[in-house]
């Protein structure tokens, strides 16, 4: 059964700062990856979707990255701003259910 | 417009009542999903329909039922409201089961049971 682990769950960061999200799925066998963004009390945002045969994606000042071989995926956040504060959650896509999600990484980007 | 739409936003009811919440989407998308967020922020599939097809229908008490009247909308009604049904329930929607592109969800229903 997959699981999805995201490291940390939290993490505080000075404003201009350069961080990067964990992800981790223990069944490699998956259609794609996707990164979301929740903001309190609000909807996902989808921010990018990586295909298992690709290994990164760039949106702005984000770029994702996928190993699919060892189960990891990062997403690269450069020159962080307060706006970046939010809830990063990861999902993967196989066959037979639906997306999977882990339980978030809560982001606090400070000025 | 609102690519994936959820009505109501929110909903207070007493315990014991029968609610609905409903979902449509305008993407022209062949696969609708709920899923339940609970206090913990945890995301988890309760149901997916591909073309009005019940396909995937995980461990939900037999008094939460989906219906699917178009491959647009999948509607969720809950009977005997209990306590533990509180949560922010989200619809999503996929083309194709998400094989090649990815999910794009609605902004929620916040649910509070009392």
């Amino acid at each position: 059964k997959q699981e999805v682990t995201q490291i940390p769950a939290a993490l505080s960061v000075p404003e201009g700062e350069n961080l990067v999200l964990n992800c981790s799925f223990t069944d490699s066998a998956i259609y794609n990856l996707q990164w979301f963004r929740q903001d309190p009390g609000k909807g996902l945002t989808s921010l990018l979707l990586i295909q298992s045969s690709q290994r990164e994606q760039t949106s702005g000042r984000l770029n994702a990255s996928l190993d699919k071989s060892s189960g990891r995926s990062t997403l690269y956040i450069a020159a962080s701003q307060p706006g970046d504060s939010a809830t990063y959650l990861c999902a993967v896509n196989q066959a037979g259910t639906a997306l999977i999600f882990g339980k978030g990484t809560t982001l606090s980007v400070s000025s | 417009d609102t690519a994936v739409s959820q009505t109501p936003k929110y909903l207070v009811t007493q315990m014991g009542n029968d609610k609905s919440i409903k979902c449509e989407q305008n993407l022209g998308h062949d696969t609708m999903y709920w899923y339940k967020q609970d206090s913990k922020k945890f995301l988890k599939i309760m149901f997916s329909y591909n073309n009005k097809e019940l396909i995937i229908n995980e461990t939900v008490p037999n008094r939460f039922s989906p219906k699917s009247p178009d491959k647009a909308h999948l509607n969720l009604h809950i009977n005997s409201l209990e306590l533990g049904d509180s949560a922010v329930y989200f619809c999503a929607s996929s083309q194709d089961q998400a094989r090649t592109g990815g999910y794009t969800f609605g902004s929620g229903t916040r649910l509070t049971v009392v």
